[in-house]
């Protein structure tokens, strides 16, 4: 069975241009996360996602991030513009429908900006 | 608001040593506690979930407790192998919904030949 998978891995831009990141989940898993991760850091939620719908986005900066998850499968996380603080790791995880605690992470999408 | 402190941030051992690995979470209105592992450069591996009516989990070499009273968790792994470098996170999710996890800051793990 196929992981999680993001695009691109690895993306390196300046400041002000905008940035989309792509996440597929596991099949059949219907809640999607996006995390982000600085350097040294643990994870922090940026949104979660049931089926189509942004049930917690209450850590997402809304001014210049955005996401969406159209169809309740694949989604894209987007900032515009980009800013030198936003160099981080972009974690995308999946769950079951079931609210065991069990996530699974894709490999993350590091952004750079100069 | 959940805070979650691991400790130490960083640990050398000799290949062969026992370690343990500490996790200390602020509220104790936890769902569950979950340990991952996080390769340089690649995403977080599950290792073990604890749900919050159970005291210990174990997988091969590692096993973990849990002490939601006192809030806290350990990892122990046994018989340290190099293959075992890495960061180890450790997350807890909360009673309102147990998927929401609250991340530490991790433990980087190097094990020596």
């Amino acid at each position: 069975e196929a992981g999680v998978v993001q695009s691109p891995r690895y993306k390196i831009i300046e400041k002000k241009q905008p940035v989309a990141f792509w996440c597929n989940p596991i099949s059949g898993h219907n809640t999607l996360y996006w995390y982000l991760q600085n350097l040294g850091q643990g994870p922090e939620l940026l949104i979660r996602y049931e089926n189509e719908e942004a049930v917690d986005d209450s850590q997402l900066p809304k001014d210049r991030f955005s996401a969406e998850r159209l169809k309740g499968v694949d989604s894209t996380l987007k900032i515009q513009p980009a800013e030198l603080g936003d160099s981080a790791v972009y974690l995308c995880a999946s769950s079951p429908p079931l609210n065991t605690g069990e996530l699974f992470f894709g490999e993350g999408s590091r952004l750079t900006v100069l | 608001k959940q805070e979650v402190t691991q400790i130490p941030a960083a640990l050398s051992v000799p290949e062969g040593e026992n370690l343990v690995l500490n996790c200390s979470f602020t509220d104790s209105a936890i769902y569950n506690l979950q340990w991952f592992r996080q390769d340089p450069g690649k995403g977080l591996t599950s290792l073990l979930l604890i749900q919050s009516s159970q005291r210990e989990q174990t997988s091969g070499r590692l096993n973990a407790s849990l002490d939601k009273s006192s809030g806290r968790s350990t990892l122990y792994i046994a018989a340290s192998q190099p293959g075992d470098s890495a960061t180890y996170l450790c997350a807890v999710g909360p009673q309102e919904y147990g998927n929401k996890l609250v991340f530490g800051a991790g433990t980087i793990l190097r094990v020596k030949s």
